[in-house]
């Protein structure tokens, strides 16, 4: 199946700095990418809807200004969380699916894991 | 907006017995209905997918699914589960027209399958 790089797995960066997590998908174009978080024993709860050379959609609740996405080519999409907070830990996932058609299976990323110190 | 309520958090099984995960979704329109796994340390994976048709889904590891629509149930199901099948699951929905929609997840059933 197609395939969603995320980098880095996990990170560990101190409270007031910047983190910028990539997604990339390795085999197929994604005009479109989606931005999960994940707090322990609960769901992913989709933060934003990163558009190929366009702005981001986000979520009610989601600070766009902290959560900066970027999504400047077909093949990569950017979330950089800025200005991190303790809060901010949690583990954030991102996912794309290969066409324009909506009835088509969705892949992950592997998940990146920031820990704000 | 959709949502997707998965009944149990935590079930634990011996191997061997049989496995039935709930999920009930609320949405108006039309859905594709998903159930995903997650392996400790490892991607989200999917296990199988409900666009249209047959409402019995088989799926990947022996799982299968049936949709319910008149029920807006999804529910999951394995008739002898294996000590590598504890893992977290997930329900998953997304409304069904063109172009790409986010996936609406539950919260997620831990299983934990002993010897």
């Amino acid at each position: 199946g197609a395939v969603v790089s995320q980098h880095p797995s996990w990170v560990i960066c101190k409270s007031g700095t910047s983190v910028k997590i990539e997604c990339r998908s390795l085999d197929f174009q994604a005009t479109t990418m989606f931005w999960y978080r994940q707090f322990p024993k609960q769901s992913l709860m989709l933060m934003a809807t990163s558009n190929e050379g366009s702005k981001a959609t986000y979520e009610q609740g989601v600070e766009k200004d902290k959560f900066l996405i970027n999504h400047a080519s077909l093949t990569l999409s950017t979330l950089t969380v800025t200005s991190a907070h303790p809060e901010d830990s949690s583990f954030y996932i991102c996912s794309a699916t290969p066409g324009f058609i909506g009835n088509t299976e969705a892949f992950f990323g592997q998940g990146t894991r920031l820990t704000v110190v | 907006a959709q949502s997707v309520s998965q009944h149990n958090h935590h079930v634990i099984l011996s191997e061997a017995a049989s496995l039935e995960l709930g999920c009930n979704y609320s949405y108006g329109g039309t859905v594709n209905l998903f159930w995903y796994v997650q392996y400790p340390g490892q991607h989200l994976q999917l296990l199988l997918k409900y666009f249209s048709g047959d409402p019995l889904v088989k799926g990947i590891k022996g799982f299968e699914a049936e949709f319910i629509k008149s029920k807006f149930s999804f529910n999951l199901r394995k008739p002898s589960v294996q000590w590598s099948d504890t893992a977290e699951y997930f329900c998953a929905v997304n409304a069904r027209h063109s172009g790409n929609t986010p996936l609406v997840f539950g919260k997620g059933t831990r299983l934990s399958v002993i010897a």
